[in-house]
């Protein structure tokens, strides 16, 4: 089965700080996504890459970078994490039409 | 600008009764759509999946129908069963490989 990690299960930062999100997948897959999922808003889709290095806006870039430098890793960053940033953050891997996701990150902004 | 909607937020139904999700796209050019289930604290997880060329796709208990016409898809749960009860999102995309639009989810209950 293919396995999707992330690295935190629940954050709690502080307004300003810089946060990292890790991902890894162990199954070579190309494509790898995060969302944030916040009630009555469903999954959001932030940033995505088909490959290393590559990455995509999503719906909801703002505040918001990426880096992909090994295919296995994909990475969310908060520049500058504000407590609108207060969500779940979910990461999902895709061989091709479904995804696997994380368990996910609940990341509290203070 | 959603273009997978969920437009019911919650549904209770019975143990042992049907459970009808449904869910609603404008993309005329989605041609893959999936369903996922959530528990709190947990990442999704894949319940079952239909492509454009069928109309419906069986797994178990659970049955998904696509009407390709009204751009309208559901998701039937028979007989429902307590540990069903999670949000269901319903999610679509044009070809494979490609980013997957969510809907916002339905939060069933299945009640004893």
């Amino acid at each position: 089965d293919v396995k999707v990690t992330q690295s935190s299960r629940y954050l709690v930062k502080r307004t300003g700080e810089k946060v990292f999100l890790e991902c890894v997948q162990d199954m070579d897959h190309e494509n790898m996504f995060w969302y944030r999922q916040d009630p009555g808003l469903g999954l959001r889709l932030i940033y995505f890459s088909y490959d290393v290095k590559m990455k995509e806006k999503g719906d909801i870039p703002e505040g918001y970078s990426v880096s992909r430098e090994k295919k296995e890793r994909f990475s969310l960053i908060l520049e500058s994490a504000s407590t609108n940033q207060t969500s779940m953050y979910l990461c999902a891997s895709r061989p091709g039409a479904g995804y696997t996701f994380g368990s996910g990150t609940r990341l509290t902004v203070v | 600008d959603q273009q997978v909607k969920q437009n019911s937020p919650s549904l209770s139904v019975q143990e042992g009764r049907i459970s009808i999700l449904n869910c609603d796209y404008t993309n005329s050019m989605f041609d893959y759509f999936l369903w996922y289930k959530k528990y709190p604290a947990e990442g999704p997880t894949f319940l079952i999946s239909i492509s454009s060329i069928k109309d419906k796709n069986e797994d178990g208990r659970f049955t998904v129908f696509l009407n390709k016409s009204a751009k309208h898809l559901s998701l039937h749960i028979v007989p429902s069963q307590p540990g069903d009860s999670a949000v269901y999102f319903c999610a679509a995309s044009a070809r494979a490989g490609y980013a997957l639009n969510f809907g916002k989810g339905t939060s069933l209950l299945v009640t004893p």
